[in-house]
């Protein structure tokens, strides 16, 4: 069975940073590309990008690109979503989801999310 | 552009069927998805390639293709059906993708 499993719920101040993980279980890890999707609270999904576990080669959504890293321990089959210099608008729900194989791409299973919050 | 546009909302009575459009320039050259998403839960995927139905996914969900325009039809809607609808598809390199605004489907 794939499963997902994603790291808990995070509550940050601003300046901070934060690194979310995405074990994935049940599949051939390195070989599937895993994708990052942010729902803001009350709003929809948004696309962030995605990552190959196998080379880490990344592809990034413009509206993200220099705000955000992806990375992938092969080894421990997990990925990570890191973010840096947190502002309270990164309030959100961040969901990573696998790739079907093969072209073309799209996301076929999902993690349970992982909530991020702010304290002043 | 690779912006897709949902209707906001959708309502209809249990045992009708429900239509939701996706329309987007892009739709014309790449696939569309859809995902379902229940209050507080993951999104599910419903449909993929435009009209395929993973394994698991009731029949009544059934979706089409037309020009820059995907639509998703729940068949006898049933009140568990009630969640948010988004469509997906990426720009025409397959590099980028994007999702619908969503649209919240209520059973009345």
């Amino acid at each position: 069975e794939v499963q997902l499993v994603q790291s808990g719920a995070e509550v940050k101040k601003p300046g901070e940073s934060l690194k979310i993980s995405c074990k994935g279980s049940g599949y051939s890890f390195s070989t599937y590309w895993i994708g990052w999707v942010r729902q803001m609270p009350g709003k929809g999904l948004e696309w962030m990008g995605i990552i190959y576990p196998g080379d880490s080669d990344t592809r990034y959504s413009p509206s993200f690109h220099g705000h955000v890293t992806f990375s992938a321990d092969k080894s421990i089959t997990t990925a990570y979503l890191q973010l840096s210099s947190l502002e309270a608008s990164d309030t959100a729900i961040y969901y990573c989801a696998r790739v079907a194989a093969g072209t073309p791409r799209y996301f076929d299973y999902w993690g349970q999310g992982t909530r991020v919050t702010f304290s002043s | 552009s690779y912006e897709l546009t949902q209707p906001p909302s959708v309502s209809v009575s249990p045992g009708q069927t429900a239509r939701i459009t996706c329309s987007g320039d892009a739709l014309s050259k790449q696939y569309g998805y859809w995902f379902q998403q229940k209050t507080g839960q993951a999104p599910v995927l419903l449909i993929y390639k435009d009209s395929e139905r993973p394994s698991g996914i009731p029949e009544r969900f059934s979706a089409s293709s037309s020009g820059t325009t995907v639509t998703l039809t729940i068949s006898g809607v049933r009140a568990e059906d009630e969640a948010d609808y988004y469509c997906q598809t990426a720009d025409s390199s397959g590099t980028y993708w994007v999702f619908g605004g969503g649209t919240e489907l209520t059973v009345i």
